[in-house]
């Protein structure tokens, strides 16, 4: 089975706060690429990184920074002293390649994420 | 380019009319994907499209959904009956093909069926 699982459905941090967004993924292709996204209160999806099955490099960019371990099927995202800007569900996703040779984007079921001033 | 467009963004409707959903492409994308996003569900892949071909359609809900790409740049998914339970928010979403793209969701149609 294909899946991805954010078994956090809610956090609330206060301001300044580190906080990690826990995203567990299966399938057993080798070659996949896993992706987050950005959903804030204007509703639209914004993407925010992707990271394929080989690189498990972790990736920093301002506050946020990713880390993808095959061993465990994680791709976790920490976003470091939050604001309350990055209140927004957040979503982890999972690309495949699918038997009509074609691709397809297997989502979570998001995490909200409440920062408190 | 403007991103992915979709229209109506709100629409109310009565329970048995037929609603339609619009999706513009970004130019130059192949692939198109629906989406419906509730409370309850979260967001499920209705139906999606390679070169303006329905790929995989299992996640259309029943009969009453429908999907179809008349050309390259543009979708529409239309419910006839629409039921109160229809009532979410549709996503269309658009990605060149390929392992490593993104995919580009437009703002959403939040309907509401009553």
């Amino acid at each position: 089975a294909q899946k991805v699982t954010q078994a956090q459905t809610e956090i609330s941090v206060v301001e300044k706060e580190d906080v990690t967004l826990d995203c567990v993924y299966e399938t057993r292709d080798t070659t996949y690429y896993l992706f987050w996204y950005k959903q804030p209160p204007s509703g639209e999806l914004v993407f925010l990184i992707r990271r394929n099955s080989f690189d498990e490099q972790n990736e920093i960019s301002g506050r946020y920074s990713w880390n993808f371990q095959k061993s465990t099927s994680s791709f976790n995202f920490t976003i470091t002293a939050s604001q309350v800007v990055d209140s927004a569900v957040y979503f982890c996703a999972l690309k495949v390649w699918t038997t009509s040779g074609t691709y397809k984007y297997i989502f979570g079921t998001g995490t909200r994420l409440k920062v408190l001033a | 380019d403007a991103g992915v467009i979709q229209s109506p963004r709100h629409e109310v409707t009565e329970m048995g009319q037929e609603v339609t959903l619009r999706c513009k492409l970004i130019s130059g994308h192949n692939s198109l994907f629906w989406y419906r996003q509730t409370m309850m569900r979260g967001l499920e892949l209705l139906i999606y499209f390679n070169n303006n071909v329905p790929i995989d359609d299992s996640g259309m809900p029943e009969d009453r959904f429908s999907a179809k790409m008349p050309n390259a740049s543009f979708s529409t998914l239309k419910i006839q009956p629409s039921e109160p339970r229809d009532s979410a928010v549709y996503f269309c979403a658009s990605s060149l093909q390929g392992m490593n793209t993104e995919a580009f969701f437009g703002q959403g149609t939040r309907l509401t069926v009553v």
